[in-house]
């Protein structure tokens, strides 16, 4: 079936650092992708999102990557901040559905 | 303006209970979802409402679980004789329109603990 996947279910970066948050999806149909972080207690917050007709897209301190040969998009933060440490989620959608399949997310944690 | 608000933010039930759990999406967004997380886990999809209608009620786990949606606004998220795998949160997100660019808006979920 379809499914949203992540790599790295945890990674520590220090402050600082450039994070690389990494997402495989497995329907290639897919046209919308979308990053969510999502702090304790809380409910996702959009941070980006990126259609398949692009393969990149920059945000403040935030790019996403699309590369959708091998299915993978990547979300890399700059100069990363302890404000960053959450987890976040990638999220696909089909066209022409309403539905988005998300992943089972990525804890970053940032070390000060 | 405000966001979505979902209530309670908490809710503690005995197992076998029936609950009830309100969504208030942002004003003029037409597509409601509701999303079920547990711990350490992804989002689940629950339903979606476009105006009033579920066209997609696939997502719910069992019968005990039904949600509706009025005036194009409020929904509701019932669950009937709540077991104990029924712990979890429950979110709630509005856009604008579904399929749209943007994403959606989520609510701060309710934790619900089935005891």
């Amino acid at each position: 079936g379809e499914s949203v996947g992540l790599h790295l279910p945890t990674l520590s970066v220090q402050e600082g650092d450039n994070s690389i948050i990494n997402c495989a999806y497995s329907n290639s149909a897919s046209d919308y992708f979308i990053w969510y972080k999502q702090e304790s207690g809380k409910g996702p917050q959009f941070i980006i999102d990126i259609r398949s007709n692009m393969d990149k897209r920059q945000g403040q301190r935030v790019t996403v990557l699309l590369n959708k040969t091998v299915k993978h998009l990547s979300l890399q933060i700059a100069a990363t901040q302890p404000g960053d440490s959450a987890v976040y989620f990638c999220a696909e959608k089909n066209p022409g559905t309403y539905k988005y399949i998300f992943g089972t997310g990525t804890r970053l944690k940032v070390l000060a | 303006g405000a966001g979505v608000s979902q209530s309670p933010s908490n809710k503690v039930t005995e197992k076998g209970k029936d609950v009830e759990l309100r969504c208030d999406p942002i004003s003029g967004h037409t597509a409601l979802y509701w999303y079920r997380q547990s711990l350490g886990q992804g989002l689940e999809f629950l339903i979606y409402f476009q105006g009033n209608s579920a066209p997609d009620k696939s997502g719910l786990p069992s019968d005990r679980f039904s949600a509706e949606r009025t005036g194009g606004s409020v929904s509701t998220l019932t669950i009937q004789r709540t077991q104990q795998e029924d712990s979890a949160v429950y979110l709630c997100a509005s856009s604008q329109a579904s399929g749209r660019a943007g994403g959606q808006y989520f609510g701060p979920g309710t934790r619900l603990t089935v005891t």
